[in-house]
């Protein structure tokens, strides 16, 4: 069955260092997602990605995060400067036009 | 979207059917029913999903009531690798839009030996 794949699937920084969490979604799919999941806490929407440009984006996906799809492959989510807040699991999904969701099994970053 | 309200947690023996509820008494016409599961802090799994009819698949069953304010996830035969975070969402058909899922606290199911 075909995957989403994170790597890494754990990354631990230094405070104000950036970040990049690499995606590769299944390949037929045309819409993108990122969530994050802070320890104990719901599994939140940060950035939908359609047709090269974000499509939607949460109050959380502030300038110190942004995405790209640098080939037909990869999906990325940069943290430029990060904090300690922002410490979770970041999951990865894609979905074809018509039908549901297939998660990654995430990234775990830990800032320190 | 509409928001939905699940128990926080529920047990279940193994080999018993699981049976996990979700009111969504402001579900809209356009809005389907989803469920996800969430098996410790793993991606969430998609397991099913519905509009007004009854579904079945390979994983599970989902009976929505007639004024679909509600609906049930039934697990025929549980196992102990179904013990996870279960999570009932109402979105409207995801074909040609980017829509997100909006994930509440769900149900934290404990399958039992």
């Amino acid at each position: 069955e075909p995957e989403v794949t994170q790597t890494p699937s754990h990354q631990v920084t230094q405070m104000g260092q950036e970040v990049i969490l690499r995606c590769v979604p299944i390949s037929n799919h045309l819409y993108f997602y990122w969530y994050r999941q802070i320890l104990g806490q719901k599994v939140e929407f940060l950035v939908s990605f359609y047709n090269n440009e974000i499509s939607e984006k949460s109050e959380i996906f502030d300038d110190q995060f942004s995405v790209e799809r640098p080939d037909g492959s990869n999906f990325t989510l940069k943290i430029r400067s990060t904090k300690l807040e922002d410490s979770a699991m970041y999951f990865c999904a894609s979905r074809p036009l018509e039908g549901s969701y297939t998660f990654g099994s995430g990234t775990r970053l830990t800032v320190v | 979207d509409a928001k939905t309200t699940q128990p926080p947690s529920m047990d279940c023996a193994e080999g018993r059917a699981a049976n996990l509820p979700c009111n969504h008494s402001t579900i809209s016409g356009n809005e389907y029913v989803y469920w996800y599961r969430q098996i410790h802090s793993q991606g969430p799994q998609y397991i099913i999903h519905g509009l007004k009819n009854n579904e079945t698949n390979e994983m599970a069953s989902l009976i929505i009531t007639e004024d679909r304010k509600s609906s049930t996830l039934i697990l025929p035969h549980a196992t102990l690798r179904d013990t996870a975070v279960y999570y009932c969402i109402v979105s409207p058909r995801s074909s040609g839009s980017a829509r997100q899922l909006t994930f509440g606290s769900g149900t934290q199911l404990t399958v039992l030996p």
